[in-house]
């Protein structure tokens, strides 16, 4: 069975201070790891996509990278904005089930 | 990528009720998926909407509970039947095209609560 699991459950960050959120998998044919994220009350948005080990996508404070045990969500100098719920999810079989982990609540304090 | 439209976006039930929830997608999409979310939880495949055939359901999700319809490629709909308590939750819907390189994309959601 896929098993997608996230660490920390929650993190509490000072406005500023990086820091790296993790996302270890276990399952059989990967056929893309993704990183969502999720503000409450609404759906997941998607982030990046993840296909094969030492692949690397950035998108402004955000950077993923992706090993063949785990994916980290790099936050550079964060801001109180991106203060959310991060899902990571992995894609297997043929018919691209997705399988998603706990999440990350991430805080970021002014 | 697709935008999907969800709805109803929040709804309370009585129990024993029946609700049904939309989705709508902006374009063709090649699978469609409905998901449920237990508060602070993450999200749990519920089916893999096929279209003109029935749906796939995940292990612990029924059809009589969980009837699908997808009579296109663009729509699909999700019923809680027979509803109770447990039930309480927000009902995602997510489609994907041919590549998975723009991910899967979700709608707003559906905040079901059943009193």
């Amino acid at each position: 069975e896929d098993q997608v699991t996230q660490s920390p459950e929650a993190l509490r960050l000072q406005e500023g201070e990086s820091s790296s959120l993790n996302c270890s998998y276990t399952v059989s044919g990967l056929r893309g790891l993704f990183w969502y994220r999720q503000d409450p009350g609404k759906g997941p948005e998607f982030l990046f996509t993840l296909y094969s080990a030492g692949e690397e996508k950035e998108k402004e404070r955000l950077k993923a990278t992706l090993t063949k045990k785990e994916s980290f969500l790099h936050i550079t100098a964060p801001k109180p904005e991106d203060s959310a719920t991060y899902l990571c999810a992995v894609v297997t079989g043929g018919y691209q089930k997705v399988t998603f982990g706990t999440g990350t609540k991430l805080q970021v304090i002014p | 990528s697709a935008v999907i439209s969800q709805k109803p976006s929040r709804d309370i039930c009585q129990r024993g009720t029946s609700l049904t929830i939309q989705c709508q997608v902006d374009s063709q999409v090649t699978m469609m998926f409905w998901y449920r979310q237990q508060p602070g939880q993450s999200l749990t495949l519920i089916a893999t909407a096929n279209q003109g055939s029935e749906a796939t359901y995940e292990s612990g999700f029924v059809i009589d509970k969980f009837p699908i319809s997808r009579p296109n490629l663009t729509f699909s709909t999700l019923t809680v039947s027979n509803m109770s308590p447990e039930d309480s939750s927000i009902y995602l819907c997510s489609a994907t095209g041919t590549a998975t390189n723009y991910g899967y994309t979700f709608g707003s959601g559906t905040r079901l609560t059943v009193v």
